[in-house]
């Protein structure tokens, strides 16, 4: 089974400033991918950036990055130069590699003060 | 918007009907997934579909829900006889084949009942 732990329930973050959302995962399989996604307060999932775990660089995409850890099993995301936008709830996710069944954290949410 | 299309955006009903919500993947994905996400609480995965197959119904309750994906139009969440506990945001995700590609979601249907 896949465990996913994400333990910041909520973070304050003053506008232009960097916040990392810490993400830990449990699985026993060799092959997996993990993903983030933001979701605003009107209620949609929004794919933000995919790690996978043989990948050799850490993700990127645009102000988002992933901090990916294999051997402490953690894929935390940096959000650069943070945006009034940004205020949302962020799920951390996985999936095996011989899996289609996403496996979510129980998100934390971001408020970007301005 | 060639993005995965749900509706209704919101739906009540009251305890002992019925509730349909509807999601169109996104072109060219053929894989369809549902999830439910209770208050305050991530995803949950419930069911994956494929044309006209049921892949994985391991998270769908036993009784009362059924989904389907047919050969022509939308893929179909069906919940017969709905009680307050089935009260949550419903998630449709597709992607298209082979192994990490990313899910990409509707807006949700927000299931109330009265």
């Amino acid at each position: 089974a896949q465990k996913i732990t994400q333990t910041q329930p909520g973070m304050f973050v003053q506008e232009k400033e960097a916040v990392t959302l810490d993400c830990t995962y449990d699985t026993s399989d060799p092959s997996y991918g993990l993903f983030w996604y933001k979701q605003p307060s009107s209620g949609e999932m929004i794919f933000l950036i995919y790690q996978g775990s043989y990948d050799q660089q850490n993700a990127t995409e645009g102000r988002y990055s992933l901090n990916f850890q294999k051997a402490r099993k953690s894929a935390n995301l940096v959000i650069s130069a943070s945006q009034l936008g940004d205020s949302a709830m962020y799920f951390c996710a996985m999936r095996s590699l011989n899996d289609y069944k996403l496996s979510f954290g129980a998100g934390t949410t971001v408020t970007v003060r301005a | 918007n060639a993005g995965v299309m749900q509706n209704p955006r919101h739906l009540v009903r009251r305890r002992g009907q019925e509730a349909r919500l509807r999601c169109s993947p996104m072109k060219g994905h053929s894989h369809v997934y549902w999830y439910r996400q209770l208050p305050e609480e991530g995803l949950k995965f419930m069911v994956y579909l494929q044309k006209e197959n049921i892949i994985d119904e391991s998270g769908m309750p036993k009784e009362r829900f059924s989904a389907e994906f047919p050969k022509e139009g939308p893929s179909i969440l069906r919940i017969q006889q709905v009680v307050r506990g089935d009260s949550a945001a419903y998630f449709c995700a597709s992607s298209p084949a082979g192994p990490n590609q990313p899910q990409h979601f509707g807006d949700g249907t927000r299931l109330s009942i009265l």
